[in-house]
Parts: C-alpha cells; structure tokens; sequence
C-alpha cells in the first residue's frame, strides 16, 4: 500500500535558525497538504499543493511540490517559539483514494 | 460556524469491552475520516464515509467499525477491545462534494481512549 515517510523524525533548533521537513511518497500523489498538530492539540490545515513543481508560501513557509509529484518539503526561515509542533504531510494518490499522512516531523524551537 | 466535535474526550475501558466514539462534522460537511493516533505510530487512516456510504477503509481489524447518519455525524465502534487499542482517535470533515477530492480536513479535538 502508499507508505509515506517524512525526515527527519525530530528536530531540535535554536530560536533564528532555519528548519525543513521532507516528505517522501511510493507512489505518485493527486495531490500534498501540510498540517501543524501544535503539543496536545489536533492538526490543523496550512495549505495544499496540487501542481508539479508548485511553490507556495505563508510568510516565513515555503511548501514545495516535487517535479514527479511523489515528495514535498517545508521549510521555515527563522524559526520562532510559535513554530513548536508536528508537521504532517498527507495525499491521496488519486480520486477519491484515502489520505495516507506521512510520520510527521516534531520541531521544538530553543529560544 | 462550530467546529468539529468529538464525544467523549476521555474514555478508560478494560480488556474486551467495546466502546463507541461519536463525530458531529461541521454544518455542511458530508464527509467524515477517522484517524488513530499513537505515538509510535503516527495518524493512521481508519476509514472515510460520505452521504452515509464507507467510501474508503484502512489496515484495521473488524473489530473497528464505524458507520454515518443522514445528518452527516458520525460514530465508530471498537469491540473486543485490547491494550493496544489505547490511543487518540480524530475524526475530520470536509464539504466532501463529488468532484472536488482534494478538500482540507478539519479535524476535532479527538476522544483518548485508554484500556486497562
């Protein structure tokens, strides 16, 4: 079955400092959404990404789409407390296929 | 508009009881997911239902079932319940129109169940 892995598990950064998370598919995806499940909350929407090669950003996030459609990355420039938290990424691989969301990566920001 | 409402937010059962878990979506919304969370395992996809009909079902035992009423709320059922069945489970709506698949969830606060 779709199996989709993120790197790294965890990440540990000093307040200032940049931060990515990879997400990484078997199988070509329909489409990429990102969740934030900040500590001992339910995740939360940030955005989509439906087109090859498509970049979009949210202020200090950079969200990416593979050029295949089978790996996507976050990026956060100057990462603030605020930022703490599990990002998730999740797609289906066509229709009305299921979300397969990927481990997550659980960012804690020293300040 | 209210969110998504999950009931209850805790639960403690024991060893083979069965516990049902109950979702009410957002108003409009018609489709509803159901997730298991666990720490070493991450967001595991339970099932999918739309208008009332499992659209799609995940790598769980029979043991979980769920099903969707005509007013788009949702329940789940766990029978037979064992140790490793403890964990946070979610539940996510979305407007879920035929057509447009590649909708954002919105999920609830999630019931902790926990077996002794």
């Amino acid at each position: 079955g779709q199996q989709v892995m993120q790197i790294p598990q965890y990440q540990h950064v000093q307040e200032g400092e940049d931060f990515t998370t990879y997400c990484n598919s078997s199988t070509t995806l329909s489409n990429i959404q990102w969740y934030k499940q900040r500590p001992g909350g339910h995740p939360v929407f940030l955005i989509q990404l439906v087109k090859s090669g498509e970049v979009k950003k949210q202020k200090r996030l950079t969200f990416q789409f593979g050029e295949a459609k089978k790996n996507s990355s976050l990026h956060i420039t100057a990462t603030q407390t605020t930022d703490v938290g599990t990002y998730f990424c999740a797609g289906r691989a066509g229709g009305y296929q299921k979300v397969t969301f990927g481990t997550g990566t659980k960012l804690q920001v020293i300040p | 508009k209210a969110g998504v409402t999950q009931t209850p937010r805790y639960l403690i059962k024991t060893r083979g009881q069965q516990v049902t878990l109950s979702c009410s979506p957002i108003s409009g919304h018609r489709s509803v997911s159901w997730y298991q969370q666990t720490p070493g395992q991450g967001l595991q996809f339970l099932f999918e239902y739309f208008s009332e009909t499992q659209r799609n079902k995940g790598n769980f035992p029979g043991r979980f079932s769920g099903r969707q009423f005509s007013n788009s709320r949702s329940e789940m059922n766990v029978s037979t319940l064992e140790l490793g069945d403890s964990a946070l489970y979610l539940c996510a709506s979305s407007p879920g129109q035929t057509g447009t698949s590649n909708q954002p969830q919105h999920f609830g606060d999630g019931t902790r169940l926990s077996i002794l």
